[in-house]
C-alpha cells in the first residue's frame, strides 16, 4: 500500500520558535495533501489542504500565516508552525491522497516549552 | 450538520474475546465509511472501506458491517489480541476522497 512518511517524529521547542514538519509520500505522488491536528483522546481535526504548486486552503479558524504550508513538489509537503505557543502542542498528523483515498503518516508529536 | 458518532468511547475485553465497537453518522451525501485503527502516538491506518452498496467487509479478524438505510455500521473483532489495544475510528466521507469526517474513537484495551 501507500506509504506516507513524517519528519520528525517528535519535536521539542521553545516558546516563540518556528517549527517545520515534512510529509512524504514514499512511493506515490499526492497533488494533495492534508494536514491534522489531534488534542488528546479526540479526533482528527483537520487543519488545511495542500495542493501542490498553489496555495493551501485553510479550515474556519486555523490561522494561515501562523500555520505555513508548502507543498513544492508531489511528494513533499511542510508545515511551518511559526513563533510556537505551548498551546500549539499536539499531535500534527498528515495524510496524501492517492486516488479517491487519504493515507496517513505516522505523526509529530509537537511540544512547546 | 454531518456528524459521526461511536460507542461505546471505551472498551475492555480479555484477550480471546470477541467484541463490537458501533458507528452512527449524520453525513450527506454519503461517499464511503472507512474503520481505521490508531495506535497510541501514530497515525491512523486503515482496516476497511465501505461504499453505499456494500453491507460487508472483511480484513483479517476484523469484519465491518454498513447499513446505509440506517446510517449504522459496526466493527467486529475477533479472538481479540494484545496488540489489538487502540482507538478504533469510524470515518465517513462525504465526497470522494476529501471531507472526511471523524468520529471520537473507541479506545479499545485487551488484557492478558
Amino acid at each position: 500500500g501507500a506509504v506516507v512518511s513524517q519528519h520528525p517524529s517528535w519535536v521539542i521547542c521553545k516558546s516563540g520558535t518556528s517549527v517545520k514538519i515534512e510529509c512524504r509520500s514514499l512511493d506515490f505522488q499526492a497533488t494533495t495533501m492534508f494536514w491534522y491536528r489531534q488534542f488528546p483522546k479526540q479526533s482528527l481535526m483537520l487543519m488545511a489542504t495542500s495542493n501542490e504548486g498553489s496555495k493551501a486552503t485553510y479550515e474556519q479558524g486555523v490561522e494561515k500565516d501562523k500555520f505555513l504550508i508548502n507543498h513544492a513538489s508531489l511528494t513533499l509537503s511542510t508545515l511551518t508552525v511559526t513563533s510556537a505557543h505551548p498551546e500549539d502542542s499536539s499531535f500534527y498528523i498528515c495524510s496524501a491522497l492517492a486516488g479517491e483515498t487519504q493515507y496517513f503518516g505516522p505523526g509529530t508529536r509537537l511540544l512547546v516549552l | 450538520k454531518n456528524q459521526v458518532e461511536q460507542s461505546p468511547q471505551s472498551l475492555i475485553i480479555l484477550e480471546g474475546k470477541n467484541c463490537t465497537l458501533q458507528c452512527n453518522y449524520t453525513v450527506s451525501p454519503f461517499s464511503n465509511l472507512r474503520w481505521y485503527k490508531q495506535d497510541t502516538g501514530r497515525g491512523p491506518v486503515s482496516l476497511t472501506i465501505m461504499t453505499f452498496s456494500e453491507n460487508t467487509k472483511s480484513n483479517g479478524r476484523y469484519t465491518a458491517t454498513l447499513d446505509a438505510d440506517t446510517k449504522q455500521s459496526s466493527l467486529h473483532i475477533t479472538a481479540s489480541q494484545l496488540s489489538d489495544s487502540a482507538s478504533y475510528i469510524c470515518v465517513v466521507s462525504a465526497q470522494a476522497g476529501t471531507a472526511l469526517i471523524f468520529g471520537k474513537g473507541t479506545t479499545l484495551s485487551v488484557s492478558s
